[in-house]
C-alpha cells in the first residue's frame, strides 16, 4: 500500500530529553512537511523540504531539526530548547510542481507527551 | 504575513441541520483546498477550487471559491454523525511550495 507511516503513534520522554519522530513516506513525493497541532488549534508548518539534502524553515521552527537524507524519509527531532514540546506532530507529503501548489497527504501523527 | 482565518470555529448542529463553514485568506489565492480531519484522525484531502467563482460539489457537500478568490465556504446540506469533524481551507503560501492552514472550525452532530 501507498502511503506516509508515522512511528510511534504515542511517545513519551522526560523534560530534558531530545526526541526523534520517524515519518516515512512511498508516494515518490519531492515534499514533505512537519506540522504541529495543538488541541483544537490549526496547523502550524515546522518545516519543510522540497528536494532531497534541502529543507527550509516553517513558522515555528525555533527548538526542532530535520534531515532529509533520502526522498523516503524526513525526520523530525524535537530538542530541549523547545520550551512546549507536548503536541500532536503530523507529517504530510506532496508532489513538487512548479505551477501550483499541490495538494498534500498526511500520516496518522505522533502524541507527544514530555513529562 | 499571509492569514487565513475561519468561522466560525465551533458549530453544534442537530442532525438534518445544516452546516456552513467560512474562510478568508488576507491575500489573493491561486487555488483553495479544504481537508477534513475526524476526531483522534489526520487531516484528509477533501477537494481543490481554482476559478474564480467555482462551485464544486460531493454528494451534501458544496465547496466554492470566491470572484475575488480571498475567500471560500464549505456548506453541507443534512448534516450526518459520519459529518463530525474539524474542517481545515489551505492556500498556497509565499514562498515555495507550502499550504497556510485556516484556523479550522470544529462540527459536532447531536442526534
Amino acid at each position: 500500500d501507498g502511503g506516509i507511516t508515522q512511528s510511534p503513534k504515542y511517545l513519551f520522554r522526560k523534560e530534558g530529553q531530545n526526541v526523534t519522530l520517524s515519518c516515512e513516506q512511498n508516494l515518490n513525493h519531492d515534499a514533505m512537511y512537519w506540522y504541529r497541532q495543538d488541541p483544537g488549534q490549526g496547523l502550524r508548518l515546522i518545516y519543510y523540504s522540497q528536494i532531497v539534502n534541502d529543507f527550509q524553515k516553517g513558522d515555528i521552527a525555533e527548538g526542532y531539526s530535520v534531515s532529509r537524507e533520502k526522498k523516503e524519509s524526513f525526520p523530525l527531532t524535537v530538542t530541549s530548547a523547545q520550551k512546549n514540546p507536548t503536541a500532536f506532530y503530523l507529517c504530510a507529503s506532496s508532489m513538487r510542481t512548479s505551477r501550483r501548489t499541490d495538494t498534500q497527504y498526511f500520516g496518522p501523527g505522533t502524541r507527544l507527551t514530555v513529562l | 504575513g499571509q492569514q487565513v482565518m475561519q468561522i466560525p470555529q465551533y458549530q453544534h448542529v442537530q442532525e438534518g441541520e445544516d452546516f456552513t463553514t467560512y474562510c478568508n485568506s488576507s491575500t489573493t489565492l491561486s487555488n483553495i483546498q479544504w481537508y477534513k480531519q475526524r476526531p483522534g484522525g489526520h487531516p484528509v484531502f477533501l477537494i481543490q477550487l481554482v476559478k474564480s467563482g467555482e462551485v464544486k460539489k460531493q454528494k451534501r457537500l458544496t465547496f466554492q471559491f470566491g470572484e475575488a478568490k480571498k475567500n471560500s465556504s464549505l456548506h453541507i446540506t443534512a448534516t450526518q454523525t459520519t459529518d463530525v469533524g474539524t474542517y481545515f481551507c489551505a492556500g498556497p503560501a509565499p514562498g515555495g511550495n507550502k499550504l497556510t492552514f485556516g484556523t479550522g472550525t470544529q462540527l459536532k452532530v447531536e442526534l
